[in-house]
């Protein structure tokens, strides 16, 4: 069964305007940490946020903020104010235990529009 | 949905000696396989890309003679980590793609530690 669902494979954003990029999971465990890469051309994949499953706030890193909603098991990027250097795939993932295994959705590219 | 099965998941080795792990592609023919390797902060750098039947393209700073990728048929690629020393403790994942226009898919990982 998919762990991770990106149902959004492409996007187009507006230069200023925020975005919101959406992942599914599923998992039977309690204890898990949900993440967000960007990949830019490069193909190396960029750290963004991390959303630990008992954090009770939602995760911020700058212009980067993940929508954590535990009981619809959603883990939602919100990407503010975008910048043309936004563009890029971005990969949710999550980890849980004790597997400790690494399971990625299928990505959503990103155009950021001037 | 297309599917890479990476193993081993986790493995502990000598220093000295070699480790292979494999990633295959269950249900899909993957035409390029990619290999990360994770690093501080979380980021996974890319370390290789290889194309069935031919060479693996390594990204700068990597090592081709110490991480050996054979990606011999459409649905299996190998990373073997030869002469393992502490410093290449780390976690590695694969990535596959059908084709161009298709989406990555991503194995579960390998924690290698070399003790």
């Amino acid at each position: 069964a998919q762990k991770i669902t990106q149902t959004q494979p492409g996007m187009f954003v507006q230069e200023k305007e925020a975005v919101t990029l959406d992942c599914t999971y599923d998992t039977s465990d309690q204890s898990y940490g949900l993440f967000w890469y960007k990949q830019p051309s490069s193909g190396e994949m960029i750290f963004l946020i991390y959303q630990g499953s008992y954090d009770e706030q939602n995760a911020t890193e700058g212009r980067y903020s993940l929508n954590f909603q535990k009981a619809r098991k959603s883990a939602n990027l919100v990407i503010s104010a975008s910048q043309l250097g936004d563009s890029a795939m971005y990969f949710c993932a999550m980890r849980d235990r004790p597997g400790n295994q690494f399971y990625f959705g299928t990505g959503t590219s990103l155009t950021v529009i001037p | 949905g297309a599917v890479v099965s990476q193993h081993p998941s986790r493995v502990i080795c000598k220093s000295g000696t070699s480790v292979k792990i494999e990633c295959r592609s269950l249900d899909f023919q993957a035409t390029t396989m990619f290999w990360y390797r994770q690093f501080p902060k979380q980021s996974l750098m890319l370390m290789a890309t290889s194309n069935e039947g031919s060479k693996a393209t390594y990204e700068q700073g990597v090592e081709k003679d110490k991480f050996l990728i054979n990606h011999a048929s459409l649905t299996l690629s190998t990373l073997t980590v030869t002469s393992a020393h502490p410093e290449d403790s780390s976690f590695y994942i694969c990535s596959a793609r059908r084709g161009e226009n298709y989406g990555y898919t991503f194995g579960s990982g390998t924690r290698l530690t070399v003790v």
